[in-house]
Order: C-alpha cells, then structure tokens, then sequence
C-alpha cells in the first residue's frame, strides 16, 4: 500500500451539484496530479500541483479546479456536475514534478452523478 | 488522440504459465514507460518502469520490453499465479502520465 490516502472513499451527487475530493499525499512529497477514470478506462490526467501551484493541466474544462496546500495535501473540486463526471477520481503524489519520476497512487474516490 | 494503447483488452492464462501483454506508443519522444496493474477497488500499483535507453529491464518475476522502432512495449509475467489477476496499463510519463486502455488479465486454476 501507498501513503496516499483519499476521502471520501464514495460520494453520490445530484447533476447540477458541486463537489469536494481530498487527497494527502505520500510523507515527503509536493506533487500531487488528479486523474479521472470512467468505467473500462485507463485513468485520464485532470490536472498537477507542485508546491501549491497547479503546474499542467489535461483537457478537462474549467469548472474542475484544485488547490494544494502547504501541507502538500490536496483537493479537486467539481462545479456544475454532469452525469458524465461519474467515475474513478485518483490522486497520485510524487517526490518533484516533471518526467520521470514514479508516482504514487491513492484508492480513489468513486463518485456517481445521478 | 490516444498516445498509447494496449492491444487486447482480455488476456487468460493457466496458473504456472507466463503472460505477455502488449502496449504501442505513438510518441517517437517518449522516453520513460510505466507499468502499473490495478486490482478491483484499488488505485494503480507501480509494476516496473523502463527508460529509452534501455532495451530491457527485470524485476522480480517481470519484465519490460522496450522496441524503440516499432514503439512497442511488452511486460511478461513469469509463472502467473492467481494474485497476478487485475487490470495492466502502460503509461508513458512526459510531465503527466499517460495512460493505455488496459488488459484484464484472467489467471485460471
């Protein structure tokens, strides 16, 4: 098992509603990425936090938005929600950003829009 | 477009016997790979990584093959046991990670 610990573990929402996910990361690290996995899917790049700074984004639309804190730990919000936003949402801390260093990856937070 | 893709989503192997699974990458420029499997209910779990410069890496019981002319990637499992049963990805990491479709490998008694 990693360090990486998510919360909460499953949520149920209603289409229109927003959302909070929390994720602390792995002792001694200040990275941390967000992915978003649908059913049968590979797990998708959300976005990545780098010493409280979000440092890359993938091709999600603005109403997902992160924050990271001094502690490292992280949250990813969701405005708005669609019925398509359900899924496997995955933290992922790591050491430093940049490539080629190995990431480590929480539980998940599974999330259904209704 | 995907940048990286598995080439069958379901694989079924006997217990004791090996499993390859395949990855393609499009990205002439990638240059560090990532295995990770995923068992139910559970986030991806690091298997083995691989950078450009190497053709070939072994852990304990896998190992990563890397064709850089045909931007191919294999992982082979050595003697498969039913623990081994879960979701593989390949991954390269260019910044953020990129992921595969997956296999579901099925490892049968």
């Amino acid at each position: 098992e990693t360090g990486v610990t998510q919360s909460p573990t499953h949520l149920i929402k209603t289409r229109g509603q927003q959302v909070t996910l929390r994720c602390s990361s792995q002792s001694g690290h200040n990275t941390v990425s967000w992915y978003q996995q649908a059913l049968g899917q590979g797990p998708q790049f959300i976005f990545q936090y780098y010493r409280e700074e979000e440092n890359g984004r993938g091709n999600f639309p603005p109403r997902f938005s992160g924050l990271q804190f001094p502690n490292y730990s992280s949250e990813l919000n969701v405005n708005a929600l669609e019925l398509d936003d359900s899924a496997l949402y995955l933290c992922a801390s790591s050491f430093r950003a940049g490539t080629s260093e190995e990431q480590y990856f929480g539980p998940g937070t599974r999330l259904t829009v209704t | 477009g995907e940048s990286v893709g598995l080439h069958l989503p379901t694989l079924s192997v006997q217990e004791g016997d090996n499993s390859i699974i395949n990855c393609a990458y499009s990205n002439s420029a990638s240059d560090y790979f990532i295995w990770y499997k995923q068992e139910s209910g559970k986030g991806p779990q690091f298997i083995i990584d691989i950078r450009s410069n190497m053709d070939k890496r072994q852990g304990q019981r896998v190992t990563v093959l890397l064709n850089k002319t045909v931007k191919h990637l294999s992982l082979q499992i050595a003697a498969t046991q039913p623990g081994d049963s879960a979701v593989y990805f390949c991954a390269e990491n260019a910044r953020q990670l990129t992921f595969g479709s997956g296999t579901q490998l099925t490892v049968l008694p």
